[in-house]
């Protein structure tokens, strides 16, 4: 089974701008790995805001984006809000393969 | 409105079984992608199974053998039955309209406990 990879924690101004990444350890992430994006906050049920690398759900807010970044998926804040403080995770499929989801990154808004 | 209740869960002693409903309004199963995700305790999450629209059924490796993810159409539910359950298996778990994930469950608590 393909191990997906993020970083643990990361932390953003209020207002800045940072980039989640999400690697698959059998090799470069593309759009046929379909990568989700998804957001947690304590005691809460996830909360998609990205699929297929960057579609948009009508609520997700317009300073988030999805993309492929250097052979990863990433997840770019832009603005970044104290409501943003939360858990995301990421889910990539893999043809013939079940999906895997990433270990989650930890976002702080300091 | 589209929802997404789950229940049947609670506390099973290691080697029980336990079915988890997931109750949906809004919409009809039969015609989306309907996904169990689940969540040990202080854990990241866990894809489970997928059932398709077609009916065809996936679980994870973890959970193959023992899993099995069904739907019944005349209630418009979905369910997961859990065979020889772990202690590995405590997690809430979660019904998702996945994909596109556009609707997620509250979530039920499964605990396997002697």
């Amino acid at each position: 089974q393909a191990v997906v990879t993020q970083e643990p924690s990361l932390t953003v101004s209020p207002g800045g701008t940072v980039t989640l990444t999400c690697g698959s350890s059998t090799g470069a992430v593309t759009s046929d790995n379909y990568p989700y994006w998804f957001q947690q906050k304590p005691g809460q049920a996830p909360r998609t805001l990205i699929y297929d690398t960057s579609s948009k759900h009508s609520w997700t807010p317009a300073r988030f984006s999805g993309s492929l970044l250097g052979g990863k998926a990433a997840l770019t804040l832009s603005g970044a809000q104290p409501e943003d403080e939360a858990e995301y995770y990421c889910l990539l499929s893999y043809s013939g393969a079940r999906p895997v989801f990433g270990g989650g990154t930890k976002l702080t808004v300091l | 409105e589209v929802q997404l209740v789950e229940s049947g869960g609670g506390l099973v002693q290691p080697g029980g079984s336990l079915r988890l409903s997931c109750a949906a309004s809004g919409f009809t199963v039969s015609s989306k992608y309907m996904s169990w995700v689940r969540q040990a305790p202080g854990k990241g999450l866990e894809w489970v199974s997928v059932i398709y629209s077609g009916g065809s059924t996936y679980h994870a490796d973890s959970v193959k053998g023992r899993f099995t993810i069904s739907r019944d159409n005349s209630k418009n539910t979905v369910y997961l039955q859990m065979n020889s359950l772990r202690a590995e298996d405590t997690a809430v778990y979660y019904c998702a309209r996945l994909p596109p994930g556009d609707y997620w469950g509250q979530g039920t608590l499964v605990t396997v406990s002697s």
